[in-house]
């Protein structure tokens, strides 16, 4: 079975720019849902789809990031514009479905590295 | 609100000794609780999860972990370290009645095994 994947894997930008990473989840996961991990902490949830709906955002600063999941399946998250703090990296998760409780473990992408200049 | 701790940002243990990586937990109602295993350059891995029934829970590799309810802990175990379990463990907790899957997860803890 295929895993999550992401790309880029890394990217390096100045502040003020935009930058888009892209997500394609494990086939048949209905839930998909991007993290920002900074250095030293835990992932911190972004936004959560089910579908192409959003479950959560609360904690998505939506001044600058924007996130869709058009047709269900694979996602984009973008920046615009980029502030120094923005670096860290951007992790992908996918699970089967919200409904069938949240027992489900959350499968993971590789990530894609961000560093703002 | 759901929160988790893990007391140590690094733990040291020698090849073939028990190893154990701490975890208290905060939330409303009851958990579901988690961990990850993070290898350099690379996503989480999920090891075991704790949703009901038995306290003591097996994972992957050799890994468990123990629900303890009054203690709101849930330590991680392995009863011999291999130099290869070194790596970035994450816990983390859902609390069930919260809508959504949302995860809340703990900075980490370096596990350092060595020969």
């Amino acid at each position: 079975e295929a895993g999550v994947a992401q790309s880029p894997r890394y990217k390096i930008i100045e502040k003020r720019q935009s930058v888009a990473f892209w997500c394609n989840p494990i086939s048949g996961h209905a839930t998909l849902y991007w993290y920002q991990q900074i250095l030293g902490q835990g992932p911190k949830l972004l936004i959560q789809f089910q579908n192409n709906g959003v479950v959560d955002d609360s904690q998505l600063p939506k001044d600058r990031f924007s996130a869709e999941r058009l047709k269900g399946v694979d996602s984009t998250l973008k920046i615009q514009p980029a502030k120094l703090e923005d670096s860290a990296v951007y992790l992908c998760a996918s699970s089967l479905g919200l409904l069938a409780s949240g027992s489900n473990e959350q499968f993971f992408g590789p990530g894609t590295r961000l560093t703002v200049l | 609100a759901q929160s988790v701790a893990q007391p140590e940002d690094q733990v040291n243990v020698a090849e073939g000794n028990p190893l154990t990586v701490k975890c208290t937990y905060s939330v409303s109602g009851n958990p579901y609780l988690f961990w990850y295993v993070q290898y350099p350059n690379r996503g989480l891995q999920f090891l075991l999860k704790y949703i009901t029934g038995d306290n003591l829970v097996k994972g992957s590799y050799g890994f468990e972990a123990e629900f303890n309810k009054s203690q709101t802990s849930f330590h991680l175990k392995k009863p011999s370290a291999l130099v290869s379990d070194s790596a970035l463990y994450f816990c983390a907790v859902r609390d069930v009645r919260e809508y959504g899957n949302k995860l809340v997860f703990g900075a980490g803890t370096i596990l350092r095994v060595k020969s």
